[in-house]
């Protein structure tokens, strides 16, 4: 089974608008953390936001924020005022607490972000 | 900052070559990583090792080995490079004094003829 799912392959949206990128994970440790990259065309892989499964709070930073809803497993990521750099693929990833395995992440298959004027 | 450099950007082989990707991060990080990226497939995980000398097996490790010889040091290699083998390849490191945030390389996208 997919530890990390991402149902939407590609998303528009138009600049200054808002938008909301699906992330449901599939995990039975209590302890786990659930990160957000962006990958622009450049194809260098950019750190947004991480929320550990004990915050208590949604994580934020600056325009990103997660949306974070344990009970339905569900981590998305939302993005305010929309701005045409923000076309990317953007990926959800998910670090489970065990063993010799802790520090390996499970990537989704990514959603592509298309920011049009 | 963080750097996780590799070797090349762009590599072209041909089939049956042997194939060293290195990678190297200069942050004192446990944990190496790769990865391979195709369209519509988003990362694999290769093989990634959380110390010297160390190795685990990711999804995807067939055809493939790895050396940590040295910390900050993690190459992958390809013993007989096929045609399926092209592909973007991702090095990542990560520390879990980080809550294991993992820091990537720029990729080297191989294309083996």
């Amino acid at each position: 089974a997919q530890k990390i799912t991402q149902t939407q392959p590609g998303m528009f949206v138009q600049e200054k608008e808002a938008v909301t990128l699906d992330c449901t994970y599939d995990t039975s440790d209590p302890s786990y953390g659930l990160f957000w990259y962006k990958q622009p065309s450049s194809g260098e892989m950019i750190f947004l936001i991480y929320q550990g499964s004990y915050d208590q709070q949604n994580a934020t930073e600056g325009r990103y924020s997660l949306n974070f809803q344990k009970a339905r497993k569900s981590a998305n990521l939302v993005i305010s005022a929309s701005q045409l750099g923000d076309s990317a693929m953007y990926f959800c990833a998910m670090r489970e607490g065990r063993g010799s395995t802790l520090g390996r992440l499970y990537f989704g298959r990514g959603t592509q972000l298309t920011v049009w004027p | 900052d963080v750097k996780v450099t590799q070797s090349s950007r762009y590599l072209v082989k041909r089939t049956g070559e042997k194939v060293f990707l290195e990678c190297v991060q200069d942050m004192d990080h446990e944990n190496m990583f790769w990865y391979r990226q195709d369209p519509g497939l988003g990362l694999r995980l290769i093989y990634f090792s959380y110390d010297v000398k160390m190795k685990e097996k990711g999804d995807i490790p067939e055809g493939y080995s790895v050396s940590r010889e040295k910390k900050e040091r993690f190459s992958l290699i390809l013993e007989s490079a096929s045609t399926n083998q092209t592909s973007m390849y991702l090095c990542a490191s990560s520390s879990l004094l980080q809550r294991n945030e993992q820091f990537f390389g720029p990729g080297t996208r191989l294309t083996v003829l």
